[in-house]
């Protein structure tokens, strides 16, 4: 089994819907977690950061469920700015990375 | 957060050569990350750099074809050693920041 494992996508929607995807992982003990953001021949930048309480940073909601082991990311009002691949990123002793879910917003 | 300037930006190799990608963080870090990153793939961790200490590295990957060196804590370079095509991929070195981890902007390789 994978470490984190993504919906891969793509997630075509229009601009200003909302759109959700999830990421499990498979460690229990693991303590932090983020979700990046890469654009396509660039590196990867960090969205936000995943707390346990859930947490919110403008059009984007991050929520964990540690019973079920996944994160969760939420776009609202989607841009066309925010086609990208979104990295689930879970940290144990090291950075594990999923696949990626790829958004596309098209106008 | 912490900023990395990495170079080579790009490069095409011949197969059997090697080449020295440099990672330069503008403020001292205990560790430091080297991923690649395949075609379509996500990001894979090769090795962790330890100043004063050898690299610690993952499972699939070992020193003689990844050295890595550590000398200070704002530097760290890695080398791709004895290239074949199969090392055509983007490299990308990494340090913890205040929050998450801050990526260098890779170095993509293309072996010929």
């Amino acid at each position: 089994r994978k470490e984190v494992e993504q919906d891969p996508g793509p997630f075509n929607v229009p601009e200003g819907a909302t759109v959700a995807f999830n990421c499990t992982y498979s460690n229990s003990a693991s303590q932090s977690f983020f979700w990046y953001r890469q654009d396509c021949r660039k590196e990867p930048k960090l969205l936000m950061s995943v707390y346990s309480s859930g947490n919110e940073d403008g059009r984007f909601t991050a929520q964990l469920n540690r019973a079920s082991q996944y994160i969760s990311l939420l776009i609202r009002d989607s841009k066309l700015s925010d086609s990208a691949t979104y990295l689930c990123v879970v940290l144990d002793y090291k950075l594990s990375f999923g696949a990626g879910t790829t958004v596309t917003v098209r106008a | 957060s912490a900023v990395i300037s990495q170079k080579p930006s790009r490069d095409i190799c011949q197969r059997g050569t090697s080449l020295t990608i440099q990672c330069q963080v503008d403020s001292q870090v205990t560790m430091m990350f080297w991923y690649r990153q395949q075609p379509g793939q996500s990001l894979t961790l090769i090795a962790t750099a330890n100043q004063g200490s050898e690299a610690t590295y993952e499972s699939g990957f070992v020193i003689d074809k990844f050295p890595i060196s550590r000398p200070n804590l704002t530097f760290s370079t890695l080398t791709v050693s004895n290239m074949s095509p199969e090392d055509s991929s983007i490299y990308l070195c990494s340090a913890p920041g205040e929050i998450g981890y801050t990526f260098g902007s890779g170095t993509r390789l293309t072996v010929v």
